[in-house]
């Protein structure tokens, strides 16, 4: 079945610093991605949808300037959260769709702790 | 656009008996239901889904409901065992193409307790 592989599985960042997360899709090709960021004990939420080779659409109230999106291959799309702060820490997950029948597969998760 | 509401956010049950977890959403236009199941610290993991087409789907102990009238849908899981317990996530998703987002519920903590 569909696989989407995502790295790191946790980090800590200094505050101040810059994270990158790795989105892979390794059996198929994923034109479009999904980032979530899901609080402990909540739901996910979308953050923006990654789109091969086109600028990333953002949910409202999300910064698009602090969380730099690039989807460069229809394999990989990068999630950068630039200048951490504490209240960033949270689970990031990302998604993709798959053919033929259109399910959503999702990554392993990122723990970020910002300190 | 689509809103999607879980109940209940916390489920707790005897080994053995069922659990019954319903979702209402709000698009008419949605027309693919999946249920996620999500254990501490992982991503959420598909256990079944409907498509709008299909009133029933059955996958062993799981099963799934769903009534476009009503715009209701509902997960049931029979012979509960302890290695079920984890948070499902119920969603909603329009359309057959890679960019439409799926809207999630507020999540059920499933509990089982043997």
């Amino acid at each position: 079945g569909a696989v989407v592989s995502q790295h790191p599985s946790r980090v800590i960042c200094k505050s101040g610093t810059s994270v990158k997360i790795e989105c892979r899709s390794l059996d198929f090709q994923a034109t479009t991605m999904f980032w979530y960021r899901q609080f402990p004990k909540q739901s996910l939420m979308l953050m923006a949808t990654s789109n091969e080779g086109s600028k990333a659409t953002y949910e409202q109230g999300v910064e698009k300037d602090k969380f730099l999106i690039n989807h460069a291959s229809l394999t990989l799309s990068t999630l950068t959260v630039t200048s951490a702060h504490p209240e960033d820490s949270s689970f990031y997950i990302c998604s993709a769709r798959t053919a033929p029948n259109y399910g959503y597969t999702f990554g392993s998760g990122t723990r970020l702790t910002v300190v | 656009g689509e809103n999607v509401e879980q109940h209940p956010s916390t489920l707790s049950v005897q080994e053995g008996d069922s659990a019954v977890i319903k979702c209402t959403y709000s698009d008419s236009a949605s027309n693919y239901f999946p249920w996620y199941k999500q254990e501490l610290g992982k991503g959420p993991q598909l256990i079944i889904d409907i498509r709008s087409n299909v009133g029933e789907k059955k996958d062993q102990r799981i099963a799934v409901t769903l009534n476009k009238t009503a715009k209701h849908f509902s997960l049931h899981i029979t012979e509960t065992q302890p290695e079920d317990s984890a948070v499902y996530f119920c969603a909603a998703s329009t359309g057959n193409n890679a960019g439409n987002m799926l809207t999630f519920g507020g999540g059920t903590r499933l509990m089982v307790k043997p």
